[in-house]
């Protein structure tokens, strides 16, 4: 069975530090992943995704993602947070062609000035 | 461009009431899903339609139900409400083409449900 597990639950970071949110997938066929993020009250905003080729994928906002096929993982990254970043982050994978996607538990993510 | 529109954003209920939930998709998606989301369970699929048609779903009792019209919009229903019903039900369209892999939704902000 599909399953995307993050094992990070809440994330303290400073205003200006690097950032890295990890995901782990399982998934038998070649896997369509996206990070989203939500603030509170909001809807989920898609920051990324991959697809296929390029394995480091560029998103909104100053995120990117990497892909690594042997270790299952999609992970996150941003060079400087900012205090707007703070808010929740899932990872999801999605199977072809359908509107279904299996979400991580998210990753809280507080920022401090 | 529009995005999705969820209505209405907030509703309360009493146990075993019904509810019906609305949404509007960004023009030209033909695929509506939704989810829901809580504390407990996070987010999780609850059914997908394309062309007035579901495609997928989730796994969830036949108290939810949803359907779609010919212009995309999209209604989903929960009958008999229980406690455990409360969440945001977020709605998402997509194209539906998947061309080039797996659809790219995007959400509305949600219906906020309470039961009482």
């Amino acid at each position: 069975a599909q399953s995307v597990t993050q094992p990070d639950i809440h994330i303290t970071v400073s205003e200006g530090a690097s950032l890295e949110l990890r995901c782990n997938y399982s998934y038998g066929a070649t896997p369509y992943l996206f990070w989203y993020v939500q603030s509170p009250g909001q809807g989920l905003q898609l920051l990324l995704k991959y697809f296929s080729g390029d394995t480091l994928v560029q998103g909104i906002k100053g995120f990117e993602a990497e892909f690594k096929r042997s270790q299952s993982s999609f992970t996150l990254r941003k060079p400087s947070v900012h205090w707007s970043d703070a808010a929740e982050y899932f990872c999801a994978v999605g199977e072809r062609n359908t509107d279904k996607l299996i979400f991580g538990t998210g990753t809280r993510l507080q920022v401090f000035p | 461009k529009a995005g999705v529109t969820q209505t209405p954003r907030y509703l309360i209920k009493t146990r075993g009431q019904q509810v019906t939930l609305s949404c509007s998709p960004i023009s030209g998606h033909r695929s509506v899903s939704w989810y829901q989301q809580t504390p407990g369970q996070g987010l999780q699929f609850l059914f997908e339609y394309f062309s007035e048609t579901q495609r997928n779903k989730g796994n969830f009792p036949g108290r939810f139900s949803g359907r779609q019209f010919s212009n995309s919009r999209s209604e989903m229903n929960v009958s008999t409400l229980e406690l455990g019903d409360s969440a945001l039900y977020l709605c998402a369209s997509s194209l539906g083409l998947g061309d080039s892999g797996a659809n790219v939704l995007t959400f509305g902000a949600g219906s906020r449900l309470t039961v009482l």
